[in-house]
């Protein structure tokens, strides 16, 4: 079975730019989750679905920071407008149920210039 | 105090020795915790999984819960170079909206030495 598939694996980009990343999650499940992974911070949870539905999005930097799950196979994550603190690698995990172990994509390098 | 702390390392030490790798939290609400590994430019994946106090021995690995001092260990033996990586610990949240979370530590990073 494949796992949690993230899009793209590197993004480089200039300030200002708009940036999507997106995600397929593990077929079955039906939790969805977004991190941000920094040096200084570690893992921070940024938002989470249950069966599509947004559930907490409180680790949402700010208003620039929006995401969307369609279809329980597809979610996005997007930035607008990017700026150079957003560096970082951004993760997607899908988990069978809330507090179920969850399966982490392999992240996308986001660079802003 | 943060939620979840561990040391960050980096941790080396030679092939074929024993490996403890801890981590301390604050909420004794917390009732499941896991242990996840990250490799150089990969995803965490998940190593161990536990419920309670005790411990739990999957090979070469154990992981052991003490609640009452909020004390999570990873213990590897016959540590071998495949196995550096950072090791992230992960109690799961059992309050409010964040119910089901996992709130993860900034890991400790390990090298294992030929």
């Amino acid at each position: 079975d494949a796992g949690v598939i993230q899009s793209p694996r590197h993004e480089v980009t200039e300030m200002g730019q708009e940036v999507t990343l997106r995600c397929k999650p593990i077929s079955g499940h039906n939790s969805l989750f977004w991190y941000r992974q920094t040096m200084m911070r570690g893992l921070e949870l940024l938002i989470y679905f249950n069966n599509n539905v947004p559930i907490d999005d409180s680790g949402m930097p700010e208003d620039r920071f929006s995401a969307k799950m369609p279809n329980a196979s597809f979610s996005t994550l997007k930035i607008q407008p990017s700026e150079p603190r957003d560096s970082a690698v951004y993760f997607c995990a899908s988990s069978f149920a809330a507090g179920q172990p969850q399966h982490f994509g392999d992240g996308t390098r986001l660079s802003i210039l | 105090q943060k939620e979840v702390e561990q040391d960050p390392g980096p941790l080396s030490v030679p092939e074929g020795a024993i490996v403890s790798l801890n981590c301390t939290y604050s909420n004794s609400a917390f009732q499941y915790f896991m242990w996840y590994r990250q490799y150089s430019r990969k995803g965490p994946e998940l190593l161990m999984y536990t419920y309670s106090s005790g411990n739990k021995e999957d090979g070469r690995f154990t992981a052991q819960v003490d609640k009452s001092s909020k004390y999570i260990s990873l213990f590897i033996r016959d540590s071998q170079p495949s196995d550096s990586a950072t090791y992230l610990c992960a109690p799961v949240s059992n309050y409010g909206g964040s119910q089901g979370n996992l709130i993860f530590g900034k890991g400790t990073k390990l090298s294992v030495k030929p």
